[in-house]
């Protein structure tokens, strides 16, 4: 099993749509989460860190989910600019600190 | 501010070349990450230095891919001799290592061995 794993897409969906995605980790004593995003040919950015209360930034939204071990990103109003491969990170320390990365959700946003 | 900054961006060499990469991380940052991205294998982390000390290397490829990091503003990542094979975007990225602290990565290089 994979320490970090997200469905790969593609997710189509239309613009103004909202669209969710999940990415299950499988080490309970993570630390830290984030989401970054990253476009063709480009370096993967920060999108937003996750907390446990959950947290939003303008139309997008991140919880996390401690005791199911998953976290997910909701992004409303959905925006052709907002296609893009979304990948989760997840930091964890056990002797050494790490940052494990899914392989990414792929999102196309449709006129 | 400045962010993580790599050299060259685009690199196209013939095969048995030795390959040299820069990267010079956020001012501050302690922790610096040299990682791999191809369509075939996605994104895989080569090695990290925690206060310019590898800490984990254990993603480096093969006796070919060598990285030091002399000093906290300053970060190679040599391969010598290349191949094919190695082609690839190869990212830097930094972070503070310190609670919830994420990486920010560099516009990366383009790596062509032909």
């Amino acid at each position: 099993r994979k320490e970090v794993e997200q469905d790969p897409g593609p997710f189509n969906v239309p613009e103004g749509a909202t669209v969710a995605f999940n990415c299950t980790y499988s080490n309970s004593a993570s630390q830290s989460f984030f989401w970054y995003r990253q476009d063709c040919r480009k370096e993967p950015k920060l999108l937003m860190s996750v907390y446990s209360s959950g947290n939003e930034d303008g139309r997008f939204t991140a919880q996390l989910n401690r005791a199911s071990q998953y976290i997910s990103l909701l992004i409303r109003d959905s925006k052709l600019s907002d296609s893009a491969t979304y990948l989760c990170v997840v930091n964890s320390f056990s002797g050494t600190y790490k940052y494990i990365f899914g392989t990414g959700t792929r999102l196309k946003v449709l006129a | 501010d400045a962010g993580v900054i790599q050299s060259p961006r685009h690199e196209v060499t013939e095969m048995g070349q030795e390959v040299t990469l820069r990267c010079k991380p956020i001012s501050g940052h302690n922790s610096l990450f040299w990682y791999r991205q191809t369509m075939m294998r996605g994104l895989e982390l080569l090695i990290y230095f925690n206060n310019n000390v590898p800490i984990d290397d254990s993603g480096m490829p093969e006796d070919r891919f060598s990285a030091k990091m002399p000093n906290a503003s300053f970060s190679t990542l040599k391969i010598q001799p290349s191949e094919p094979r190695d082609s690839a975007v190869y990212f830097c990225a930094s972070s503070t290592l310190q609670g919830n602290q994420p990486q920010h990565f560099g516009d990366g290089t383009r790596l062509s061995i032909l």
